[in-house]
């Protein structure tokens, strides 16, 4: 059990396009989602907390409207990449912590990979 | 605030080798210590975490990490490693109260040499 999969895992955009990335978790409910964004040969950089039914809690500097997060069931969230640039290019990563463990473990996504031309 | 640091960001070992990843994080209050393993264009697999009790901590593909409260430190260790083992490992800590977010350190690529 615990598995959270990434739709799509890669996808090519033009620049100023939108690309929508779901998150799911396939076997318990997530009240909690979280998306991270990692650059090569870097470490994981939490960009947002995504409560179901509410809105998502950004980290700092990262857009809030340029990165549109929705987490609108217990088993879905989006991430809405709004007029990408390449500078966006990156693999973007989710995380869902399953409320039926104690002490609220996390489970990572494969991952989406994101390139903008 | 809380902080990790993995002292190590290429470890190159020969195959059959024992090694040992370092990881040393700061917190002011209790924390969950973990360490994940990621291969190429994957997500993050969960290796072993430490929540309380025993220090020693085993974990997936002969992986184990002692937590050393005095000296801050979570350092990932395998007796004897494999090709396979080549990998990005990250080590990251949680405060332990329920809302507690994944600090992670920024990564050792373990470098697995026939």
């Amino acid at each position: 059990g615990a598995v959270v999969s990434q739709h799509p895992s890669w996808v090519i955009c033009k620049s100023g396009t939108s690309v929508k990335i779901e998150c799911r978790s396939l076997d318990f409910q997530a009240t909690t989602m979280f998306w991270y964004r990692q650059f090569p040969k870097q470490s994981l950089m939490l960009m947002a907390t995504s409560n179901e039914g509410s809105k998502a809690t950004y980290e700092q500097g990262v857009e809030k409207d340029k990165f549109l997060i929705n987490h609108a069931s217990l088993t879905l969230s989006t991430l809405t990449v709004t007029s990408a640039h390449p500078e966006d290019s990156s693999f973007y990563i989710c995380s869902a912590r399953n409320r039926d463990r104690a002490y609220n473990e996390q489970f990572f996504g494969p991952g989406t990979r994101l390139t903008v031309l | 605030a809380q902080s990790v640091t993995q002292l190590d960001s290429q470890v190159p070992v020969f195959e059959e080798a024992p090694v040992e990843l370092r990881c040393n994080y700061s917190s002011s209050v209790s924390v969950y210590l973990f360490w994940y393993v990621q291969y190429p264009n994957q997500g993050l697999q969960l290796l072993l975490k430490y929540l309380s009790g025993s220090t020693l901590v085993k974990g997936i593909n002969g992986f184990e990490a002692e937590f050393n409260k005095s000296q801050t430190s979570f350092h990932l260790r395998k007796p004897s490693v494999h090709i396979s083992d080549t990998a990005e490992y990250f080590c990251a800590v949680r405060q332990s109260h329920q809302g507690g977010k994944l600090i992670f350190g920024q990564g050792t690529e373990l470098s697995v040499k026939p």
